[in-house]
């Protein structure tokens, strides 16, 4: 099975990077993901589509502040230059042949 | 613009019925495939049910196990309309439900092959006595 590991929370100083981690569970690490940004009370935004080689496509809009990258079963998001309205929940989805699409637990990430 | 919006949550008894719509507009609607994902107060993303694209009305159709038999998805590609009719409601089943697009042109007849690049806003459903 399929499973998603995202640490619950993270912070970060206001003008400062973070980097957010989604590890793909044991004889998963070739699946692509996507991250989506949910801000408070809105519904989830999607950022970015990763792929195991570290290249990525991201969503209209989304800013250049915001990249991906990946390192065998790990999926990453590094978020420069920290705005206050970056405040908000991280997840990261998969899917595949034969298997559910499936989300990790999210990331709440603090801007201090 | 790409736009998707859900329409008919509410408050519902356990064990009672209810049919959630999402309209789509600024794209081709038949040719991707579409997605129900909810999520619980307070909780993470769950995924629901997804259905494939395709000229026709029908598509292939996966469900999570929490929904299987009591959870229906549909599409119909004249209105550009997504629908899940949800029957034997539980408790658990409150939460807000987004329906979401997959990123691309689905050549395969199957959904769950791709990111979902667009949401809806949600739609409510709460059930409860």
């Amino acid at each position: 099975q399929l499973v998603l590991t995202q640490s619950p929370s993270a912070s970060a100083s206001l003008g400062a990077s973070v980097k957010l981690t989604c590890t793909l569970s044991s004889g998963h690490s070739s699946y692509a993901i996507a991250w989506h940004q949910q801000q408070p009370e809105k519904g989830p935004r999607y950022l970015m589509r990763l792929n195991s080689d570290g290249s990525h496509s991201k969503g209209d809009g989304i800013p250049d502040r915001f990249s991906g990258s990946s390192s065998g079963a790990e999926r990453y998001l590094t978020i420069s230059s920290l705005q206050s309205e970056d405040e908000a929940d991280y997840y990261c989805q998969t899917w595949g042949t034969g298997i559910h699409v499936a989300f990790g637990g999210g990331t709440k990430l603090t801007v201090l | 613009e790409v736009q998707l919006l859900e329409s008919g949550g509410g408050l519902v008894q356990p064990g009672g019925s209810l049919r959630l719509s999402c309209a789509a507009s600024g794209f081709t609607f038949s040719n991707y495939a579409m997605n129900w994902v909810r999520q619980a107060p307070g909780k993470g993303l769950e995924w629901v049910s997804g259905i494939s694209g395709g000229s026709g009305s029908s598509g292939r159709t996966d469900y999570a196990d929490s929904v299987k038999g009591r959870f229906t998805i549909s599409r119909d590609n004249s209105k550009n309309t997504m629908y899940l009719q949800t029957n034997s409601l539980r408790a658990e089943d409150t939460a807000i439900y987004y329906c979401a697009k997959e990123r691309s042109v689905d050549t395969a007849m199957v959904s769950g092959t791709d990111a979902f690049d667009i949401w809806g806003q949600g739609t409510t459903v709460a059930v409860s006595s």
